[in-house]
Order: C-alpha cells, then sequence, then structure tokens
C-alpha cells in the first residue's frame, strides 16, 4: 500500500522560503503526478501545484512566481518550496498522488488524489 | 481562472438522503473527484470519474455529473459522514494545466 511521508520546517519568519519534502513507500514513482495542496486554518483546500518523475511541473497560477518543485527519482522524493512567505502562507501543507487514467468506454479521463500525506503544520510568524 | 462553487453547509437526517454538488465551467470538460474531510484529518477520495468509489469507501457514496455540475449523493446518510466535502477537478482554462478545488461544504448529519 502507497504511504506518503512529509516533513519540513513548521515555523518561518516572512520573506523566508518554505521547504517541504514528501517521500512515497510502497509504489511506483513514475507514470504519476505529485501534488502539493495546502490548507489555511479553517479554510478550505488550495492546489499549489504537481510534478512528474521526470521534473515537468504546472502550478497553480496565483503562486506561480514564487513555487519550485523537484523531483529526487534515486529516492522517490519531491519537494515544494514557497519563497517570500508571509502570514497569508499559514496552512496545513498536504503532498498527494495525483492519478490520471484512461477508462475503457469513456471519453473522458479520470483526475483524482487517492493518496495523501498526513499533512505538515507550517506558521508563519515574525 | 476557473472556480468549482460548493453550497457551504448541508444538513440531512439520519438514513436519509443527501446531495451535495459543485458548479464550474471546469466540469464541462473534466469529471469533479470528490474528498471527505475530517476535523484533523488529510481528505480523503470518496469518488471519482464517472461514478467510482476507490477501495474501502460505501456504496451510499455515488457521484453523478451533467453539464457544469456535479453531485455527490450520500443516500442513507450515516453519523461518520459528518465532515467537509471538496470537488476538484482538472481545468485547462487559461492555456495551463492545472487543478482546482470547490470552497467546501460542511455536511451535518441530524
Amino acid at each position: 500500500q502507497v504511504q506518503l511521508q512529509q516533513w519540513g520546517a513548521g515555523l518561518l519568519k516572512p520573506s523566508e522560503t518554505l521547504s517541504l519534502t514528501c517521500a512515497v513507500y510502497g509504489g511506483s514513482f513514475s507514470g504519476y503526478y505529485w501534488s502539493w495542496i495546502r490548507q489555511p486554518p479553517g479554510k478550505g483546500l488550495e492546489w499549489i501545484g504537481e510534478i512528474n518523475h521526470s521534473g515537468s511541473t504546472n502550478y497553480n497560477p496565483s503562486l506561480k512566481s514564487r513555487v519550485t518543485m523537484s523531483v529526487d527519482t534515486s529516492k522517490n522524493q519531491f519537494s515544494l518550496k514557497l519563497s517570500s512567505v508571509t502570514a497569508a502562507d499559514t496552512a496545513v501543507y498536504y503532498c498527494a498522488r495525483y492519478t490520471v487514467t484512461a477508462p475503457p468506454f469513456d471519453y473522458y479521463y479520470y483526475y483524482f488524489m487517492d493518496v495523501w500525506g498526513k499533512g505538515t503544520t507550517v506558521t508563519v510568524s515574525s | 481562472s476557473s472556480e468549482l462553487t460548493q453550497d457551504p453547509a448541508v444538513s440531512v437526517a439520519l438514513g436519509q438522503t443527501v446531495r451535495i454538488t459543485c458548479q464550474g465551467d471546469s466540469l464541462r470538460s473534466y469529471y469533479a473527484s470528490w474528498y471527505q474531510q475530517k476535523p484533523g484529518q488529510a481528505p480523503v477520495l470518496v469518488i471519482y470519474g464517472k461514478n467510482n468509489r476507490p477501495s474501502g469507501i460505501p456504496d451510499r457514496f455515488s457521484g453523478s455529473s451533467s453539464g457544469n455540475t456535479a453531485s455527490l449523493t450520500i443516500t442513507g446518510a450515516q453519523a461518520e459522514d459528518e465532515a467537509d466535502y471538496y470537488c476538484d477537478s482538472r481545468d485547462s482554462s487559461g492555456n495551463h494545466l492545472h487543478v482546482v478545488f470547490g470552497g467546501g461544504t460542511k455536511l451535518t448529519v441530524l
């Protein structure tokens, strides 16, 4: 069974760079997109971006200028960096596996996040 | 950028049926997925694609879609179904691929 284990600094000062890593255990690293999602306190989910095993990325347009994602295929890990953080970046950050499948007898692909990490609380405060 | 709209809160009597909806232009081109989130926990996928449940998700959960609206139906809601529910979908508006989430629906089981 695939599991995601994530870690990173939980307390940052404004203008610092958030850095999180997520390790994939028990399954294939290739053939999926690997996503980061965040959830500010008391609010909904926000997609940050995704990366595949070859390093191809898609980012949330609203965060694109500050986001960098990378992969280390030798360790089955992927990482998130978010620069110039402010209090608005305070949130629980989740990593997730994003699966894309082409079902038989259906015109449309299926896209879904089927495995999630437990989340890392990141607080930005001076 | 595209958005997905959900009702902020819905309630259902124990054992009754409830429908949670998600609206957005991206749903005309992509199926929604649905996630259940309980307090202090990571989201859990409950429905994906046309109407598919991951292993371990009870069959009282079902999904459907029409036009720009996707729906999650819980038939015979149980106390343990009380949670926040989020939809998401792929989106290709603005000539770049991304993912959008709905704002979430808080389900109360009475």
